[in-house]
């Protein structure tokens, strides 16, 4: 079975702090796909990234990146500077066969 | 935007009554999935469809069940609803027409209050 753990349940920093939020998984698939989603307090789910398990280039997109270390089954994802409007509760998940396996999340709060 | 609706968005019931809850997307795709958010454990699935008529458990289906008549609509019925099962209800569909490890992109939630 397949599991996805976020150890840190809540992380507290202040702005224009960089910070990482941590994701291990757990799969015996040689093919599988990483997810991470952004849940902002209206409470929508947006999808921030895919990477799949033949990919472990580092990742960049403007002030977020991913480090993906398959020796680990780590998929670790940090905010560079990060702002107020990066608060949120952010999820990691793994899929196999068209179904995801999310981790518990982990709720970021930045504070000004 | 990935064109998917859920209705209603808030709802209290009481224990025992069933309750179905609606999920429409615009833009034809196979798979869709009933997911429920509960703090300390993120989303877990409840069922899923990859087609009209064809449907499968997810890991917490006991007391869900589901039916998708058309490609567009998923429904999701309580068939006696229980305090345990108040939550947010969240539906998602996958694009990529089926091929494994595609995104999900996700509805806007139902609240659901079992009282």
């Amino acid at each position: 079975a397949q599991k996805v753990t976020q150890a840190q349940t809540e992380i507290s920093v202040v702005e224009k702090e960089d910070v990482t939020l941590d994701c291990v998984y757990e799969t015996r698939d040689t093919t599988y796909y990483l997810f991470w989603y952004k849940q902002p307090p209206s409470g929508e789910l947006v999808f921030l990234i895919r990477r799949n398990s033949f990919d472990e280039q580092n990742e960049i997109s403007g002030r977020y990146s991913w480090n993906f270390q398959k020796s680990t089954s780590s998929f670790n994802f940090t905010i560079t500077a990060s702002q107020v409007v990066d608060s949120a509760v952010y999820f990691c998940a793994l899929s196999e066969a068209n179904m995801l396996t999310f981790g518990g999340g982990t709720r970021l709060m930045v504070k000004p | 935007d990935a064109g998917i609706t859920q209705s209603p968005r808030h709802k209290v019931t009481e224990t025992g009554t069933p309750v179905t809850l609606r999920c429409h997307q615009t833009e034809n795709h196979r798979y869709m999935y009933w997911y429920r958010q509960d703090p300390g454990h993120g989303l877990r699935l409840i069922h899923y469809s990859y087609g009209v008529k064809d449907t499968d458990k997810g890991e917490v289906s006991d007391g869900y069940s589901v039916s998708r008549s058309k490609t567009e609509d998923f429904l999701l019925t309580l068939e006696s609803a229980t305090s345990s099962q108040t939550s947010v209800y969240f539906c998602a569909i996958s694009v990529g027409g089926g091929r494994e490890g595609h995104e999900q992109y996700f509805g806007p939630g139902t609240r659901l209050t079992v009282t």
